[in-house]
This record gives C-alpha cells, structure tokens and sequence, in this order.
C-alpha cells in the first residue's frame, strides 16, 4: 500500500529565504506526482505536476524534483514571501485501476515579513 | 487548467437531516470523479470514487449508505450525507478527471459541512 511522507509538518522562515520541502513514498511504481497548495478553507491549487519520467519541473519561483527510485520529491521555493503561506501538499497517482491519488499530510509553510 | 466547481462552499444543518454536495467540471468532461474528506489540519482522505453511469467505489471503512453518490452525467456528481451527525462535520473535496486523459488533479473549492 503506498504511503506518502511530508516532512517537517511546519516551517517558519523569514520572508526571502529559499526553502525546502521534502516528500517520500513507499512504492516507486507511481503514475506521476503532483505538488499543491491550499489556503485555509480552501479547496486544492495545482502548483506542479511531474510525470514518472520526469526528473523535475518549474514553475516561476517553484521548482520540484523527482527521484522516483529512492520515492522523494523536493520542493524548492525561492525568495519566499508572505503570500507563501499555506499547506503544501504532495500527491502521487497510482498507475493502476482507478489512478487514485495518495496524498501526504502536508507541510504548513508560514513566511514571517 | 480546469474548472471543477463545488456547491455549496459552506453548509449548516440539523442533525438527522440530509445535505446534498454537487461537484461540476465547468469546462471538460469527467468520466471520474474523486471525493475526499478533510479534517482539521490534516491531510485529505479518499471517501470513494465514483464513474459515470456506474456505481461508485467506496474506500474501506466508508459507509456507502451514509455517503451517497451519484455521478449522473459527464459533468456532475454529487454527494449526500443521510441523517448527517455532528461527527460528519468535515471539509468535503471533488476531484475530477478529464475523459481525455489529462493526468492532472483538479479539485473543488470544497465544501465545509458543520451538523449542529
């Protein structure tokens, strides 16, 4: 059963600090990964998506990397700001069946001005 | 990207009561639909999935006849909570899948279900 880890659970950092946030699975044999973003009370922001073939992908100041044989993904923020702030979740996509989608905890990124 | 949109954003009812959740894709069709649910500060949980003109696929432990689902068509599904108790009080998600094949999740805005 694939299980997925996000670590730490939160973060606080100054505003223009460059930041990491780590994500692990337990099964490589993963369809794609996709990084989101929710604000509180609010639904999920697609922010990235890597397919299994894929190393990385960038988006403005996003940057996720994929290493699908160990099961990690990063991401990479860079020169955080204030409007940074919220859960960021990872998410993979089975291969199989119905390609559901197994998400980790999050992690809760608070950027301090 | 798509549009998947949830109605209602927020709802209140009384115990006992039904409350019925709609789920759109706006400018795609969906031949898959997911719906989760999220407690408080903790990550989203897979309720079941549901597929046009079938029935829906329930994760275990979800009870199938307290969460109804119904995906009647390529652009809806909706989600009923029968004779809702305070413990369903939860953020209620959708996802939905393009019938093209697009392999990106969209999601809904949500809907946060309070049972007093």
């Amino acid at each position: 059963k694939q299980e997925v880890t996000q670590i730490p659970a939160a973060l606080s950092v100054p505003e223009g600090e460059n930041l990491v946030l780590n994500c692990s699975f337990t099964d490589s044999a993963i369809y794609n990964l996709q990084w989101f973003r929710q604000d509180p009370g609010k639904g999920l922001t697609s922010l990235l998506l890597i397919q299994s073939s894929q190393r990385e992908q960038t988006s403005g100041r996003l940057n996720a990397s994929l290493d699908k044989s160990s099961g990690r993904s990063t991401l990479y923020i860079a020169a955080s700001q204030p409007g940074d702030s919220a859960t960021y979740l990872c998410a993979v996509r089975e291969p199989q069946g119905a390609q559901k989608l197994v998400f980790g905890q999050g992690t809760r990124l608070t950027i301090n001005p | 990207g798509a549009v998947v949109s949830q109605h209602p954003s927020r709802v209140i009812c009384k115990s006992g009561t039904s409350v019925k959740i709609e789920c759109r894709s706006l400018d795609f069709q969906a031949t898959t639909m997911f719906w989760y649910r999220q407690f408080p500060k903790k990550s989203l949980m897979l309720m079941a999935t549901s597929n046009e003109g079938s029935k829906a696929t329930y994760e275990q432990g979800v009870e199938k006849d307290k969460f109804l689902i119904n995906h009647a068509s390529l652009t809806l599904s909706t989600l009923t909570v029968t004779s809702a108790h305070p413990e369903d009080s939860s953020f209620y998600i959708c996802s939905a899948r393009d019938i093209r094949g697009r392999t990106e999740a969209f999601f809904g805005q949500g809907t946060r279900l309070t049972v007093v």
